[in-house]
């Protein structure tokens, strides 16, 4: 009865590198969220996307961000060119029913992103 | 814009020493409010969800209850392993229907 795995859980990347975060919903759920949390900063949501399709982007940077949740395999986060600024927790969380409905989110434990 | 405020920052209290936290929220059209538990280094962990004013849930020694404007979480008779932070979040009708969470809650329980 796996719950929502992130991976890895830890991740220090340089300035200028790429980072990749990989998020597996639980099991029988096909929604994907990720949120993003600074120091001393409320969650902040990212993108919603179901298998294959991106449905709300809305809180994603415009530049250097990118998400993918395909036919098989983990939802991917990408930020390319790190900065400093991009060192957060990133947390992904999942739900079993239609985005547009009232759902309840299953968090994971998050990837905590050090830019040095 | 939907917006979710939480108080107080932070909390201090005696074990057994009851007491509430506060979560405020303007949505547009509230379709649920949750709240979450989030110890350091993890993830936040599932509490409750409330659906319309007036309903209250339980869970141990927290009790999780809604108005029309904000809820609140009380916590009974708490104990250390209380300590932790909690989050309130809301999904209402903008916004694209996404969660919006507060700041949250630092709540230590000394024994």
């Amino acid at each position: 009865n796996a719950g929502v795995m992130q991976n890895p859980r830890h991740l220090v990347r340089r300035r200028g590198q790429e980072a990749r975060l990989r998020c597996s919903p639980m099991k029988g759920h096909s929604h994907v969220y990720w949120y993003r949390q600074l120091p001393e900063e409320g969650l902040k949501f990212m993108v919603y996307l179901q298998k294959e399709n991106i449905i709300d982007e809305s809180g994603m940077p415009k530049e250097r961000f990118s998400a993918e949740f395909p036919k098989e395999g983990p939802s991917i986060l990408r930020i390319q060119q790190v900065v400093r600024g991009d060192s957060a927790a990133y947390f992904c969380a999942s739900s079993p029913v239609k985005g547009t409905g009232v759902r309840t989110e299953f968090f994971g434990p998050g990837t905590r992103l050090t830019v040095l | 814009e939907d917006q979710v405020t939480q108080s107080p920052e932070a909390l201090r209290l005696q074990e057994g020493e009851s007491s509430s936290l506060n979560c405020s929220y303007t949505v547009s059209g509230l379709r649920g409010l949750f709240w979450y538990r989030q110890d350091p280094g993890k993830g936040p962990e599932f509490l409750f969800t409330l659906y319309s004013a007036g309903e209250e849930k339980e869970k141990e020694r927290l009790k999780a209850t809604l108005t029309k404007k904000e809820s609140f979480l009380h916590i009974t008779a708490p104990k250390p392993e209380d300590s932790a932070t909690y989050l309130c979040a809301v999904q209402g009708d903008d916004y694209g229907q996404n969660f919006v969470f507060g700041p949250g809650t630092r709540l230590s329980v000394l024994p």
